[in-house]
């Protein structure tokens, strides 16, 4: 157990759909990151956020948002959805998230199935 | 551009066998490089990382894994298998210059024969 919880576990939509991811990072860990892994892309970084400020950005999609909350937790808001979204998205949580070489604790993730 | 390569799709190893899994990356200079591991079902857990020094590093559950510029590669390696260490494996390279390049590699998974 990395101590970084993600719900839901599971969630089934349809296209046009929105929806929202939930994250909440180890205790003390200040930066968030989300990923996507599909078979299409593979695993990909989306974004993190360090104390409530976006940090850095990979290749999200327009249609999709974050943001951390004043208690460190943060949400992946994915909208207008498309059956490509179909992914396993996981957060991770590091202390400070000054690099990328600093160690990431990887959530259980949530399964998106877009219908 | 950064990218890193995982040519081995799927690997069997017997148990108690040796395993060396192989990573390849492109980048202008140094990166960060790491291995993770993700179990069924489960996220990723890093196993071991590379920013500079030692160019032979050990990581947790006994893998560890030989950076070669030379050869721009970082493969995985570990002496004596385990059944539960079937899994998938990611290499990833991340870069220095900015904190928004990470890229991962498209995974090996490894099944191991009993």
């Amino acid at each position: 157990d990395s101590g970084v919880t993600q719900t839901p576990k599971h969630l089934i939509t349809a296209t046009g759909q929105r929806v929202t991811l939930r994250c909440s990072p180890r205790s003390g860990d200040l930066s968030v990151y989300w990923y996507q892994q599909s078979l299409d892309q593979g695993l990909q970084f989306l974004i993190q956020y360090y104390n409530g400020e976006e940090r850095a950005k990979g290749n999200i999609l327009e249609r999709f948002s974050a943001q951390q909350f004043p208690d460190l937790h943060s949400e992946l808001n994915l909208s207008s959805l498309e059956l490509g979204d179909s992914a396993l998205y996981f957060c991770a949580s590091s202390v400070a998230g000054t690099s990328f070489f600093e160690t990431q604790y990887f959530g259980p993730g949530t399964r998106l199935l877009v219908l | 551009a950064q990218s890193v390569t995982q040519p081995d799709i799927h690997i069997t190893v017997s148990e108690g066998a040796s395993l060396e899994l192989r990573c390849n990356y492109s980048y202008g200079a140094t990166p960060y490089l790491f291995w993770y591991v993700q179990s069924p079902g489960q996220g990723l857990q890093l196993l071991l990382k590379y920013f500079s020094g030692d160019t032979l590093v050990q990581g947790i559950k006994g893998f560890e894994a030989e950076f070669k510029r030379s050869q721009s590669s970082f493969n995985l390696r570990k002496p004596s298998v385990h059944w539960s260490d079937a899994a998938e494996y990611f290499c990833a390279v991340g870069a220095r210059s900015s904190a928004s390049k990470i890229i991962f590699g498209s995974g090996t998974r490894l099944s191991i024969r009993p």
